[in-house]
């Protein structure tokens, strides 16, 4: 069965600091990999998608990229972070267009 | 922006009564949706799915039904128990690998 895997689940940063959230999936090959932001009591913001190694959308513009080294890794990160970065960030993955995707359990950012 | 939206934001119900979720939705090419249930602190859960060619589709207690013509989808939970109270969204797909979400409906259960 596929697992989706994203750590860490909580995370407390300083305004400037670097960022680096990695999710990985097993059990699939070629997953369509999503980064999504929730502010508190709001729905789900599409960051970030990626269809392939090395292929990666952007849907807002912001202060955060994606990367995608292997097939079934994709890792959100930042240079120096804001004080707006502060979210619950959540990693998922999909088999394809038409198709449902699954959620990691979220990381809890908290930028001071 | 979002195409997708839920009608109201929260909904209090009684344990053992049936509940419904509603969300609207603009765009007319939109051929797949969603349900997902989302707890405190967790990633979102797939509960139930559907596409265009359906208006209705049922699961264990869940029946999500679909009204292309007025764009509207619902999602009833039967007999509601206290494990339904979270936060519900529906999804839309495009058929383009992206799934825009509604803000979300929180679901009290009330003992």
């Amino acid at each position: 069965s596929q697992t989706i895997h994203q750590w860490p689940a909580t995370l407390v940063q300083p305004v400037g600091s670097p960022l680096s959230l990695e999710c990985t999936v097993e059990g699939t090959s070629n997953p369509n990999l999503y980064w999504y932001r929730q502010a508190a009591g709001r729905g789900l913001q599409l960051l970030f998608y990626s269809v392939g190694i090395g292929q990666i959308s952007s849907e807002v513009p912001q202060n955060l990229s994606a990367s995608r080294p292997q097939d079934r890794q994709f890792i959100l990160s930042s240079k120096k972070l804001l004080l707006s970065d502060s979210g619950f960030y959540l990693c998922a993955w999909s088999a394809g267009a038409g198709t449902e995707a699954f959620f990691g359990q979220g990381t809890r950012l908290t930028v001071v | 922006g979002e195409s997708v939206g839920l009608h109201l934001p929260t909904l209090s119900v009684q344990e053992g009564d049936n509940s419904i979720i509603n969300c609207a939705y603009s765009n007319s090419a939109s051929d797949y949706f969603i349900w997902y249930k989302q707890e405190s602190g967790k990633g979102p859960q797939f509960i139930i799915d559907i596409r265009s060619n359906m208006d209705k589709r049922q699961g264990q207690r869940v029946t999500v039904l679909l009204n292309k013509t007025v764009k509207h989808l619902s999602l009833q939970i039967a007999a509601t128990q206290p494990g339904d109270s979270a936060v519900y969204f529906c999804a839309e797909n495009r058929n383009d690998y992206k799934l825009s979400f509604g803000a979300g409906t929180t679901v009290t259960v009330r003992a």
